[in-house]
């Protein structure tokens, strides 16, 4: 079984301009979140996508962003982008059981480097 | 407020040499305790999931263990290729998030 798949892996960016981020789940997953990891502030939560409907959403700005398509590939959006948005953004995704309480298999990750 | 803390944040042993990794949590509602393992420009790799105290779970050289309040990741006889940043994240309190701890990165010397 294919693992996560998330495009493109490394980026380079200028100050104020915005990037959109790919992720493909594994096959039959339909709930996808994604993070963002520093150095400093270690892997933190942006948001989780379920059936293309956002369910829960972390402490970042509204620049952030993001969607779920009817296939459960997600994309994230960062607009004007700022040096500190420089991180590895992570993909993740997992498989629906009614009790909720799934692992999550994460994709490579994109390395988004603002200048 | 939901907190995960790691300890040490880093840790050197020699090839052989046995220890344990920490995760304290504090979180209301705990639906899960999660260890991933991450090497350097890779994505995290899921280890183990545990979701109640006393549950055990190993594999290969590893153990979790979870009681009401912490996590213990045992690596007995390490190898060198076990080398990485060891994460551990809970799932709990109002919102389900996954909340992650900083990591301990473990150097393993042969």
């Amino acid at each position: 079984k294919a693992g996560v798949t998330q495009t493109p892996r490394y980026l380079i960016k200028t100050r104020g301009q915005q990037v959109t981020l790919s992720c493909s789940p594994i096959s039959g997953h339909r709930s996808v979140s994604w993070y963002q990891q520093t150095p400093g502030q270690g892997l933190q939560f942006l948001f989780e996508y379920f059936s293309e409907t956002q369910r829960n959403k972390g402490n970042f700005p509204g620049r952030f962003s993001g969607r779920q398509f009817s296939n459960s590939r997600s994309e994230m959006n960062v607009s004007t982008l700022e040096l500190g948005d420089s991180a590895l953004y992570l993909c993740a995704s997992s498989s629906f059981r009614t009790s909720g309480y799934n692992e999550q298999f994460f994709g490579p990750g994109t390395r988004l480097t603002v200048l | 407020e939901d907190q995960v803390t790691q300890s040490p944040e880093a840790l050197r042993l020699q090839e052989g040499e046995s220890s344990s990794l920490n995760c304290s949590y504090t979180v209301s509602g705990l639906r899960g305790l999660f260890w991933y393992r991450q090497d350097p420009g890779k994505g995290p790799e899921f280890l183990f999931t545990l979701y109640s105290a006393g549950e055990e779970k190993e594999k290969e050289r590893l153990k979790a263990t979870l009681t009401k309040k912490e996590s213990f990741l045992h690596i007995t006889a390490p190898k060198p290729e076990d080398s990485a940043t060891y994460l551990c994240a809970v799932r709990g309190g109002s919102q389900g998030n996954l909340i992650f701890g900083k990591g301990t990165k473990l150097s393993v010397k042969p």
